[in-house]
């Protein structure tokens, strides 16, 4: 069975300083990895994908995560934060094999950027 | 391209009443469209798996005959929420597969704008 866990339901940064959003995940087979961003009262935006090619995996805004088989982890950087970086971010693991397409989400991480 | 459209974005409705919620694929044709729901601050939860030209595939938990969900066609879904009650309240939120790029797991989803379903 596929899990994720978002380690921090909250994180707070300064405009300018790194992000870094931390996601575990657990899974019977070789697993993808995606973020998602969410802003208030929107759907759901990708951020960035891993399936299985390259381990560091670059994704828009500036995004990226890595992708680390040994610790079982898939988290998410920023080198710098933006205001508009505030939103929900959601670490999804894709469901059993086969071609259901079924997305496991983590319960989120709510990232604030201060001024 | 890839965008995924849901109609309405808000609605309001009496208790008792049926609310119906579509989605669509506007530039590409989608055999699988999901349907989640998401309380206030939490996760999205995976309600069903909608199948162009055959039955939805619910989550354990999900009533069936409540959320009514049909796929007639390869960009249309729709979920109807019957005989509405004030728990139904939620963000409800689509997504879909390309039909000619699904290759397996690994597949992107494209979400849609969620709907905001409030019952009084």
């Amino acid at each position: 069975a596929q899990s994720v866990t978002q380690l921090d339901s909250h994180v707070s940064v300064s405009e300018g300083t790194p992000v870094l959003l931390r996601c575990n995940y657990s899974s019977s087979y070789s697993p993808s990895l995606f973020w998602y961003v969410q802003h208030p009262n929107k759907g759901l935006q990708l951020l960035l994908k891993y399936t299985s090619a390259a381990t560091l995996v670059k994704g828009i805004n500036g995004f990226e995560a890595e992708f680390k088989k040994s610790e079982t982890s898939f988290h998410l950087t920023k080198p710098s934060a933006h205001m508009s970086d505030a939103a929900e971010y959601f670490c999804v693991v894709s469901g059993a094999s086969g071609n259901t397409g079924k997305l496991i989400f983590g319960q989120g991480t709510t990232l604030q950027v201060k001024p | 391209g890839a965008v995924v459209s849901q109609h309405p974005s808000r609605v309001i409705c009496k208790s008792g009443t049926s609310v119906k919620i579509e989605c669509r694929s506007l530039d590409f044709q989608a055999t699988t469209m999901f349907w989640y729901r998401q309380f206030p601050k939490q996760s999205l939860m995976l309600m069903a798996t909608s199948n162009e030209g055959s039955k939805a595939t619910y989550e354990q938990g999900v009533e069936k005959d409540k959320f009514l969900i049909n796929h007639a066609s390869l960009t249309l879904s729709t979920l109807t929420v019957t005989s509405a009650h004030p728990e139904d309240s939620s963000f409800y939120i689509c997504s879909a597969r390309d039909h000619i790029l699904a290759t397996g797991v690994g597949d992107t989803q494209y979400f849609g704008p969620g709907t905001r379903l409030t019952v009084l």
